[in-house]
């Protein structure tokens, strides 16, 4: 079965990076899209951006160009998602998600939560 | 880029009510929409896509409707369960997949 298994939770200070891994099991890696999204306490899902792990092409939302970072390891079936400058805006769970039907996001995981705080 | 509306924001029904959410999006997405269902504290459930087709294991009271910029998303008979926060999202232009904002489904 598809299993998605991410980092666990980070606290970072204004200004410092986050990379948050994505470990896939259960199926083929590089034959499906992961998506990477985020949602801050008690608000709606913001989409970052995707890779595609068989090439490692990547698009992602203009508002995150620049300070995002997705990559993949093919060796352990694992993408990353680094997000840099962080500011306490940047506090929320981020959560993969492995493609499905017409490239959605199918299968989640359990979620990381990133806290940017002094 | 493509911005998507939802409305209501929040709405209160009963066990067994007719509950209708709307999208819009800011131009034509054709039919390149998705709708997801959000309980606290887990990862959003794709329910339909391509604005009516129903995902496998999704109840058939769920049912979505529309296309262009405006769509909805209809529970025939709303049960316990369906006691959540719904989502549309666009996938029309690859990026981004744009999320609205949400309407949260809650007791009256």
């Amino acid at each position: 079965q598809v299993q998605l298994v991410q980092s666990g939770a980070e606290v970072k200070k204004p200004g410092a990076s986050v990379k948050v891994s994505c470990k896939a099991s259960g199926y083929t890696f590089t034959s499906y899209y992961m998506h990477w999204v985020r949602q801050a306490p008690g608000q709606g899902l913001e989409w970052m951006g995707i890779i595609n792990p068989s090439g490692g092409s990547t698009s992602y939302a203009q508002k995150f160009q620049g300070r995002v970072t997705m990559t993949r390891d093919t060796s352990t079936s694992t993408v990353y998602m680094e997000l840099s400058s962080l500011r306490s805006e940047d506090t929320a769970v981020y959560y993969c998600a492995r493609s499905m039907i017409a490239s959605l996001p199918g299968y989640w995981g359990q979620g990381t939560l990133v806290t940017v705080s002094s | 880029d493509i911005q998507m509306t939802q409305s209501p924001s929040t709405l209160s029904a009963s066990v067994g009510d007719r509950v209708t959410i709307t999208c819009r999006a800011s131009q034509s997405i054709s039919s390149w929409l998705a709708w997801y269902q959000q309980k606290p504290g887990k990862a959003p459930k794709l329910l339909i896509y391509k604005a009516s087709s129903l995902e496998s294991g999704v109840p058939s009271r769920f049912s979505g409707s529309g296309s262009g910029t405006e769509f909805t998303l209809t529970i025939s008979s709303l049960q316990p369960d369906d006691f959540a926060t719904y989502y549309c999202q666009q996938y029309n232009s690859y990026s981004p997949f744009t999320f609205g904002p949400g309407t949260k489904v809650d007791i009256k």
